[in-house]
């Protein structure tokens, strides 16, 4: 069974500087997606940014990037220049191929990030 | 972009009643679709995969019973929590993904249904 673990429960960040959310997996997959998804108090998942197991090149989209470590298993999410309508929690999700066409996500526990005016 | 529709947002109703919770995938097909149970300032925990036209594959731990869901056209699953208790309340969330056999095709996220049993 694949497991996502986030390491910080909760961090803070000042608004305009840089925060970096820490997300590891254990897998025996070699092709799989990877996942960052945010919940801000709303309660609406919205999809931040996500990677493929066999590009090399980190994803990135605008503020976010992430630091994707294959052999290590490691998968953080930078963002910079904070703003406070990024204030949520943001969840790691790995996906793998369930079989027979099916895919499934597996959450991590979740970060909760506020951004302090 | 594509769009999720879920309904109702808020339910609050007596013990033993039976809740249904529609999810509406608004300008995709979605083969497969996700009902996820959220517990507060916890993790979304999949409660059963379904895809179009067959019955829905449970997660361990999930009375299928109790949690009768129902995929029967490409952009409509319904939950019915039966006989609902207490101890049934949570946030439920649904998802859906169109396509097959790929991976690419992102997961979306219908805004979640608060459901408080009395």
């Amino acid at each position: 069974a694949q497991t996502v673990t986030q390491s910080q429960p909760e961090m803070s960040v000042q608004e305009a500087e840089t925060v970096t959310l820490s997300c590891t997996y254990d897998t025996s997959e070699n092709n799989y997606y990877l996942f960052w998804y945010k919940q801000p108090p709303s309660r609406q998942m919205i999809l931040v940014i996500r990677q493929e197991a066999y590009k090399q090149q980190n994803a990135t989209e605008n503020r976010f990037s992430v630091n994707f470590q294959k052999a290590a298993k490691s998968f953080s999410l930078k963002i910079s220049d904070s703003q406070l309508g990024d204030t949520a929690m943001y969840f790691c999700a790995f996906m793998k191929h369930a079989g027979a066409g099916s895919y499934q996500l597996t959450f991590g526990k979740g970060t909760k990030l506020s951004v302090i005016p | 972009g594509a769009v999720v529709s879920q309904h109702p947002s808020r339910v609050i109703c007596k013990s033993g009643t039976s809740v249904k919770i529609e999810c509406r995938s608004l300008d995709f097909q979605a083969t497969t679709m996700f009902w996820y149970r959220q517990f507060p300032k916890q993790s979304l925990m999949l409660m059963a995969t379904s895809n179009e036209g067959s019955k829905a594959t449970y997660e361990q731990g999930v009375e299928k019973d109790k949690f009768l869901i129902n995929h029967a056209s490409l952009t409509l699953s319904t939950l019915t929590v039966t006989s609902a208790h207490p101890e049934d309340s949570s946030f439920y969330i649904c998802s859906a993904r169109g396509g097959t056999g790929s991976g690419n095709q992102p997961q979306h996220f219908g805004d979640g249904t608060r459901l408080s049993i009395l």
